[in-house]
């Protein structure tokens, strides 16, 4: 089924643990994204990336390293978690560079809570 | 960089009303503005969208309103159903290509009471 994959599904972490967040997608999208999603705040951009080997900051970097090794996966490393990134974290994916805008594509979701 | 406002935070109505939800947004070179759907426990996922070259567009129950002067743009759903409930996102980008990313307004609870 075409779409985009997040794994894990939910994951309760100690502080101060590297933690990775997995992202994939079939669709051969050549831009993915990552975003947190915080009541009250909506969908902020950790970090982007327009093409394989390619990746950018958004609007909330720190804390979060990103890679972009192939255009199938995006994973989402925290190097040392803290309690202010509990949150849910979303991947999303986007038609071919180059061409209009024709909106994301999100994954289930990721839930994270650290503690 | 850009900034999205949405208005209200909150909304409820009466099944078989409108909702009408209004976002205004900062950079006036943002040209692409998609509305996002996100059930309670689910991913978000686009309803509609609208670019600077239309003022309005319609979609069944839902339309889209832009005013590029004030910038400012809407979210109007009528003859609301209780499956309507969810939280609803406006966005804005350049939006000239899939480089140009999209930044999210807080959301908009909306519950319709049967």
């Amino acid at each position: 089924i075409a779409g985009i994959t997040q794994a894990p599904t939910s994951q309760i972490l100690a502080a101060g643990r590297r933690m990775t967040l997995r992202c994939t997608q079939d669709m051969r999208h050549n831009a993915m994204y990552w975003y947190r999603q915080d009541l009250g705040l909506g969908l902020r951009l950790i970090h982007y990336s327009n093409t394989a080997g390619t990746t950018g900051k958004g609007e909330v970097p720190d804390g979060y390293s990103v890679s972009r090794a192939n255009t199938d996966d995006f994973p989402l490393t925290l190097a040392s978690a803290v309690p202010s990134q509990t949150s849910v974290y979303f991947c999303a994916s986007s038609d071919i560079a180059g061409r209009p805008n024709y909106g994301y594509t999100f994954g289930s979701g990721t839930r994270l809570t650290v503690v | 960089g850009e900034n999205v406002e949405q208005h209200p935070s909150t909304l409820s109505v009466q099944e078989g009303d409108s909702a009408v939800i209004k976002c205004t947004y900062s950079d006036s070179a943002s040209n692409y503005f998609p509305w996002y759907k996100q059930e309670l426990g689910k991913r978000p996922q686009l309803i509609i969208d609208i670019r600077s070259n239309v003022g309005e567009k319609k979609d069944q129950r839902i339309a889209v309103t832009l005013n590029k002067t004030a910038k400012h743009f809407s979210l109007h759903i009528t003859e609301t159903q209780p499956e309507d409930s969810a939280v609803y996102f406006c966005a804005a980008s350049r939006g000239v290509t899939s480089y140009d990313k999209v930044i999210f307004g807080p959301g908009t609870s909306l519950s319709v009471i049967p």
